[in-house]
């Protein structure tokens, strides 16, 4: 089964500009996370859908970023316009059953966001 | 406000040796999941261990062990007869049950890398 996949893994763009961030969750999680970590702080959240809606969007920063959705399966997080702040590594994660105790969430590889 | 404490930046430890990584956490709720995640090199983020607060007896994956202690809110990560593959960083995590936002976000801490010597 695969596990949860992240594109791309690394993405370079200049202050100003657009990057759109893709996760496919493995198959079946009706939950989707989203995390970074930015240079030397702590993994925090971003936001969390459940299924095309959003659960919880209380860790995006600012109305620059843009998480969606779409038909519950992949979802993408638009950075737009992209400032120098936003390097860091993106995490998409995913879980089955966000109600139990014991859900586990799954990891992807994440995205490494350098702006310049 | 929930927190979870890593005091060890970096360890080393010799090879086939057991290693003790340590985390505390912080809550007012009596029900939580403690993670345990591992990041190689290669960047992804492993799923090693959970223990939940109920939990009766420490977790236990393969050469991975829990060692919780409830009442000093610590949850340490023991590895055992560890190998070169070991050497990654390693965060704790805690999952609270939802509140007003309706959450089951991770809270992290801030990791420990450990190296392992041959």
């Amino acid at each position: 089964e695969a596990g949860v996949t992240q594109f791309p893994s690394h993405s370079v763009i200049e202050k100003g500009q657009t990057v759109t961030l893709r996760c496919d969750p493995i198959s079946g999680h009706d939950n989707l996370y989203w995390y970074r970590r930015v240079m030397g702080k702590e993994i925090k959240f971003l936001l969390h859908f459940v299924k095309e809606s959003k659960q919880d969007e209380s860790g995006m920063p600012n109305n620059r970023f843009l998480a969606e959705r779409t038909g519950g399966t992949y979802s993408t997080l638009k950075v737009q316009p992209a400032e120098l702040e936003d390097s860091g590594v993106y995490f998409c994660a995913s879980s089955l059953l966000a109600g139990a105790s014991t859900d586990t969430q799954y990891f992807g590889p994440g995205t490494r966001l350098t702006v310049l | 406000a929930q927190k979870i404490t890593q005091t060890q930046p970096g360890m080393f430890v010799q090879e086939k040796e057991a290693v003790t990584l340590d985390c505390t956490y912080d809550t007012s709720d009596p029900s939580y999941g403690l993670f345990w995640y591992k990041q190689p090199s290669s960047g992804e983020m492993i799923f090693l261990i959970y223990q939940g607060s109920y939990d009766q007896q420490n977790a236990t994956e393969g050469r991975y062990s829990l060692n919780f202690q409830k009442a000093r809110k610590s949850a340490n990560l023991v590895i055992s007869a560890s190998q070169l593959g070991d050497s990654a960083m390693y965060f704790c995590a805690m999952r609270e049950p939802p509140g007003m936002d309706s959450s089951y976000k991770l809270i992290f801490g801030s990791g420990t890398r450990l190296l392992v010597r041959p």
